[in-house]
């Protein structure tokens, strides 16, 4: 299984660009690269997914770089009600997901 | 995109009682769901695995005779947790494959666990 490793903590000012790198340095071929979002008690919810180089839609950007040992999660001018938790899992539909750490965002006026 | 529901959102039970929490997908066929636990302020830690149709595997550490997983269909897996204690007091995930090759998982809400 590949293990992740992303900042446990990051601080933003709202409408600034938020990056949050995830280092997956033993991915496998077949896995593939998804970012949830967690509120306080709520169950994570899908962001983005992406296989390699770059995936964008309507809340995020994801950039995966040529060796796929890491990814970064871009999210353009966030606002306050971007503060949460956000998870970056590796694998496929033939492994069991394992989540790390997380990064918690905190976004302030 | 898919959903998955957990139910019930809340609740509250003695100790000594057992609780069943249910996890359905409601516009999709899951063969595999997945029963993650929450502690406050730390991340989701996988406890089983549920195949439809077969015996859930268990991660280590987690007891199967405490945490009772039955996946009797294709769309509802439950987590049955014994005689629960104070300590079983937590926030219970599960998820579920929708299909496709991506491993892209959805999520229930949630089930918060309290026991007195």
């Amino acid at each position: 299984l590949a293990k992740t490793t992303q900042p446990i903590s990051m601080d933003s000012y709202e409408g600034q660009e938020v990056n949050i790198t995830c280092s997956h340095n033993n991915i496998a071929t077949n896995d593939y690269i998804t970012w949830y979002q967690q509120f306080p008690s709520q169950g994570p919810r899908f962001i983005i997914q992406g296989y390699k180089t770059k995936v964008t839609n309507e809340v995020a950007s994801l950039f995966i770089p040529a060796d796929r040992k890491s990814s970064t999660l871009s999210l353009p001018r966030v606002s306050l009600s971007d503060t949460a938790v956000y998870y970056c899992l590796v694998g496929d539909t033939a492994s069991k997901l394992t989540f790390g750490t997380g990064t918690r965002l905190q976004v302030t006026l | 995109g898919a959903v998955v529901s957990q139910h019930p959102s809340r609740v509250i039970c003695k100790s000594g009682t057992s609780v069943k929490i249910e996890c359905r997908s409601l516009d999709f066929q899951a063969t595999t769901m997945f029963w993650y636990r929450q502690f406050p302020k730390q991340s989701l830690m996988l406890m089983a695995t549920s195949n439809e149709g077969s015996k859930a595997t268990y991660e280590q550490g987690v007891e199967k005779d405490k945490f009772l997983i039955n996946h009797a269909s294709l769309t509802l897996s439950t987590l049955t947790v014994t005689s629960a204690h104070p300590e079983d007091s937590s926030f219970y995930i599960c998820s579920a494959y929708a299909g496709g090759n991506t491993g892209e998982l959805f999520f229930g809400e949630g089930s918060r666990l309290t026991v007195l």
